[in-house]
C-alpha cells in the first residue's frame, strides 16, 4: 500500500527556515515524479516544486531561490528545505506521488495528509 | 504563465447533474485532471486525462474538455460529494509546471 506521511510543520519567524519530511512506503521514491503543493487557508491548491526520477528539479516562482527539494533514496524520503520564509508562505504542505499508470507525471494520484506551516512573528 | 479559471461555486440538487467547468486558452489541447477534496482531507484524483477514471470512483463522475472549456459532470449527486473540486493541468511553456484551477466548491442542496 502507498503511503505518504509528511512532517516538519510549524510556526516560524519570518525569515527563518524550515525542512519539512515526507517519509514513502509502498514504493521507491526515486522512481518516480514527486511533489510538494500547498494550500494557504481557506485557498487552492498551489504546486511548489518537482523532482523528477532522473534528479531534475523545478520550482513555481514564488519560491525560487528560496526552496530546495531533495531525497534521500537510503531512507526512501523527500524533503523540502524552506528558507527566507514570509508570511504569505503560510499553508499545508502536501507531498504528491505522480499518476503512474494513469496520467504519469502530468497528474498526482497520491497524496500525504500534509503538514502545516505558519510563518508569523 | 498558463491559468485555469473555475467558478468558486456550483450547487445542485441531491440526485441531479452537477457540472464544473474549467476554463483556460485552448484548453482543449491539453490533459485534464480533476481532483476532489473534502474539509481537512488531501485531494483525490477522481478523473484523469480529460475523461477517466481511476479505479474506485464511481461512474457517475465522468468529464470532457474541448476549446477552452473543461468540464467535471457528476452525475446523480450524493450528499457525499459536497466538497472543493480542482482542475489541473501540466504546463511547459517555458519550463515545467502544474498548474491548478482556483476551486469550485460544489454544495448538495
Amino acid at each position: 500500500e502507498v503511503q505518504l506521511v509528511e512532517s516538519g510543520g510549524g510556526l516560524i519567524q519570518p525569515g527563518g527556515s524550515l525542512r519539512l519530511s515526507c517519509a514513502a512506503s509502498g514504493f521507491t521514491v526515486s522512481g518516480n515524479y514527486m511533489s510538494w503543493v500547498r494550500q494557504a487557508p481557506g485557498k487552492g491548491l498551489e504546486w511548489v516544486s518537482v523532482i523528477y526520477s532522473g534528479g531534475s528539479t523545478y520550482y513555481a516562482d514564488s519560491v525560487k531561490g528560496r526552496f530546495t527539494i531533495s531525497r534521500d533514496n537510503s531512507k526512501n524520503t523527500l524533503y523540502l528545505q524552506m528558507n527566507s520564509l514570509r508570511a504569505e508562505d503560510t499553508a499545508v504542505y502536501f507531498c504528491a506521488r505522480e499518476g503512474g499508470e494513469y496520467c504519469g507525471g502530468d497528474c498526482f494520484l497520491y497524496w500525504g495528509q500534509g503538514t502545516l506551516v505558519t510563518v508569523s512573528s | 504563465s498558463y491559468v485555469l479559471t473555475q467558478p468558486p461555486s456550483v450547487s445542485v440538487a441531491p440526485g441531479q447533474t452537477a457540472r464544473i467547468t474549467c476554463g483556460g486558452n485552448n484548453i482543449g489541447s491539453k490533459s485534464v485532471h480533476w481532483y476532489q477534496q473534502r474539509p481537512g482531507q488531501a485531494p483525490v484524483l477522481v478523473v484523469y486525462e480529460d475523461s477517466d477514471r481511476p479505479s474506485g470512483i464511481p461512474e457517475r463522475f465522468s468529464g470532457s474538455n474541448s476549446g477552452n472549456t473543461a468540464t467535471l459532470t457528476i452525475s446523480g449527486v450524493e450528499a457525499g460529494d459536497e466538497a472543493d473540486y480542482y482542475c489541473q493541468v501540466w504546463d511547459a511553456s517555458d519550463h515545467p509546471r502544474w498548474v491548478f484551477g482556483g476551486g469550485t466548491k460544489l454544495t448538495v442542496l
